[in-house]
């Protein structure tokens, strides 16, 4: 069983296109993240949400909007695409205490043209 | 502003070998978690080794150890006899405080290459 599914692995897609990514844990995790690695590798948190609440909304562009229809869910929906977005995606979910790491989707790599 | 900091871009070993990847972090909160990922060509983000701040031994997991030092604030990972298969990018990240509200940040990552 995985324990957090994203889907779907790989999304081509034409600019200005809406798009949506989804991942699911059935890791029964309280907090779920969305991550974005850029082409250097460097990985920047999105977006978490603990038990359906957005925690943490850092500086991202409002065409981005997660969703959160239960605590075992977190989608990322995007708008009007632009080549700038092309990256790969992680979902990631963990307990909400520190001492607890993340366990991590598979990526969904996201390419613009 | 950066408060995890891998100054290796790249590393090699030779086969059997051990490795240090060096990480060093930056924070005023007394509680937090230091972690180190693995992440292969074939991009899945794996959990190696977890280190709390309070916690008074060196953590270790199989070939795996953090070499945790409070005082200069680092947190090197340690492979001992390195193996073909852990060529991989690494990713030091830190969990600061002790709500949720606070999520992992990471390093810039260290791609280590492990020659036959």
């Amino acid at each position: 069983d995985t324990a957090v599914s994203q889907t779907p692995k790989y999304l081509v897609t034409q600019m200005g296109n809406d798009k949506s990514i989804k991942c699911e844990q059935n890791l029964g995790h309280d907090t779920m993240y969305w991550y974005k690695q850029d082409s250097k590798k460097f990985l920047k948190i999105m977006f978490s949400y603990n038990n359906k609440e957005l925690i943490i909304n850092e500086t991202v562009p409002n065409r981005f909007s997660p969703k959160s229809p239960d605590k075992a869910h977190l989608n990322l929906h995007i708008n009007s695409l632009e080549l700038g977005d092309s990256a790969v995606y992680f979902c990631a979910s963990s307990h909400s205490d520190r001492g607890f790491g993340y366990t991590f989707g598979s990526g969904t790599r996201l390419t613009v043209v | 502003a950066q408060k995890i900091t891998q100054t290796q871009p790249g590393m090699f070993v030779q086969e059997k070998e051990a490795v240090t990847l060096d990480c060093t972090y930056d924070t005023s909160d007394p509680s937090y978690g230091l972690f180190w990922y693995k992440q292969p060509s074939s991009g899945e983000m794996i959990f190696l080794i977890y280190q709390g701040s309070y916690d008074q031994q060196n953590a270790t997991e199989g070939r795996y150890s953090l070499n945790f030092q409070k005082a200069r604030k680092s947190a090197n990972l340690v492979i001992s006899a390195s193996q073909l298969g852990d060529s991989a990018m690494y990713f030091c990240a830190m969990r600061e405080g002790i709500n949720n509200n606070n999520d992992m940040r990471f390093g810039a990552g260290t791609r280590l290459t492990v020659k036959p």
